[in-house]
């Protein structure tokens, strides 16, 4: 068991540029979530998989913002056109819906800077 | 809705002295409670977790966190602080089908030598 891993780890880019983040879970885990953490905040919900089923989505998620999560392995975030307000690190993390602890296990995070 | 407060933004205790980190939370049924640890630019550790039965949950690293359900509070403690242990942390509740958990803005330990 190697963890949730988060590809890339540090991204800069420019604003108005696209970019896609990739989260690989924990290999049995069948649900997977997205957040996002600004300086000094705790974790904001972004939304949550089951399998390959997208279950929910925070207001957060503007329409510049698309996850998915095919054949319900790994999943990717895009965000399109940039902004400088969503410099931030995006937090993957996976459990197992049936387990009986509901354990969420966290990745390393993306760090998002948009100049 | 559910959410979570931390009314510390910062503490600092000496190395060796007891620590507790409050926690109050918001939820309409009986809640999923964690707390988790983050060093900087790392992602967030399981310290110990709440679901049901002992109100006092032991977690990893000497921690423990207590249930009280008429305070909505789930404060965690430690005997005795190490410096390994000067991080931010986490308390977040989480709803009983599993799905997303809401955190807390955390609290930033700092300590002494």
């Amino acid at each position: 068991d190697t963890g949730v891993s988060q590809d890339p780890r540090h991204k800069i880019t420019k604003r108005g540029q696209n970019v896609t983040f990739r989260c690989d879970p924990i290999s049995e885990h069948n649900r997977l979530y997205w957040y996002r953490q600004t300086l000094g905040q705790g974790p904001e919900f972004l939304t949550y998989f089951q399998n390959e089923a997208q279950l929910e989505k925070s207001r957060l998620l503007s329409d510049r913002f698309s996850a998915e999560r095919p054949k319900g392995s790994f999943s990717t975030l895009e965000i399109q056109r940039t902004e400088q307000g969503d410099s931030a690190m995006y937090l993957c993390a996976s459990s197992f819906q049936g387990s009986a602890t509901y354990e969420q296990y966290f990745g390393p995070g993306t760090r998002l800077t948009v100049t | 809705a559910q959410s979570v407060t931390q009314p510390d933004i910062h503490i600092t205790v000496s190395e060796g002295a007891s620590l507790e980190l409050r926690c109050n939370y918001s939820y309409g049924a009986t809640p999923y409670l964690f707390w988790y640890v983050q060093s900087p630019g790392q992602g967030l550790q399981l310290l110990l977790k709440y679901f049901s039965g002992d109100t006092l949950v032991q977690g990893i690293k000497g921690f423990e966190a207590e249930f009280k359900r008429s305070q909505s509070s789930f404060n965690l403690r430690k005997p005795s602080v190490h410096w390994s242990d000067a991080a931010e942390y986490f308390c977040a509740v989480g709803a009983t089908n599993a799905g997303k958990s809401t955190f807390g803005d955390g609290t930033t330990l700092t300590v002494k030598p």
